[in-house]
């Protein structure tokens, strides 16, 4: 199975700082990688989808970038409401796997 | 809008049975599969497979192959998940996720605790 590692594990940022996750893939997937943030008590929400493309109602501060095996979302600057924890996925393959997370917390 | 509510927690006895619901509407639902993910304590998310909403034709991860079941209940536009001899490890919460036109997924259900102790 294509296995998905993030890093970091974790990233301690202040509001308005600009935060760059990465997402490494085991084998080649293309563009077919999504992103999603997760809060705590809470169901994953799409953020991108296809490696750049933002899901629907997404807010511009959120791009996402990369091809092959390395990706990477980018949060131009961070918002409150953006601490959270990111996991990006891919449909290249089954089953569809998960990295195992990066989060995002209060500096 | 479109809504997925699934049922509700479980508390199980090891090797005993669980099925939890996902109630969809806002949307035709035979259109878009239903998948399955499970999250366990402090894990990452773990698809599980999924099952086609028009057809009934499930998929299924190799890693619970033969012991969950998909289905779905088109005039009730809900899907369900059954998973058999429960293991602690299946102690997890359980998501039921759309699939969008884009092959992500798109709305989830609001997860179903399933807890698995002797």
């Amino acid at each position: 199975e294509i296995v998905l590692t993030q890093s970091p594990a974790t990233l301690s940022l202040s509001p308005g700082d600009r935060a760059t996750l990465s997402c490494r893939a085991s084998q080649n997937i293309d563009t077919y990688l999504g992103w999603y943030q997760q809060k705590p008590g809470q169901a994953p929400r799409l953020l991108i989808y296809d490696a750049s493309n933002r899901a629907t109602g997404i807010p511009a501060r959120f791009s996402g970038g990369g091809s092959g095996t390395d990706f990477t979302l980018t949060i131009s600057s961070l918002e409150p409401e953006d601490f959270a924890i990111y996991y990006c996925q891919q449909r290249t393959d089954w089953p569809r796997t998960f990295g195992q997370g990066t989060k995002v917390e209060i500096k | 809008q479109i809504h997925l509510v699934q049922s509700g927690p479980e508390v199980k006895r090891p090797g005993a049975s669980v099925k939890v619901s996902c109630k969809t509407s806002g949307y035709t639902f035979s259109r878009y599969a239903i998948h399955w993910v499970r999250q366990a304590p402090g894990q990452r998310l773990e698809w599980m497979g999924w099952v086609n909403a028009g057809r009934g034709d499930a998929k299924y991860s190799e890693k619970f192959q033969g012991r969950v079941t998909f289905t779905r209940d088109t005039s009730a536009t809900t899907a369900y998940m059954d998973l058999r001899s429960l293991k602690s490890e299946d102690t997890a919460v359980y998501y039921c996720a759309k699939l969008s036109d884009t092959l992500f997924f798109d709305y989830w259900g609001q997860g179903t605790l399933v807890a698995v102790s002797s």
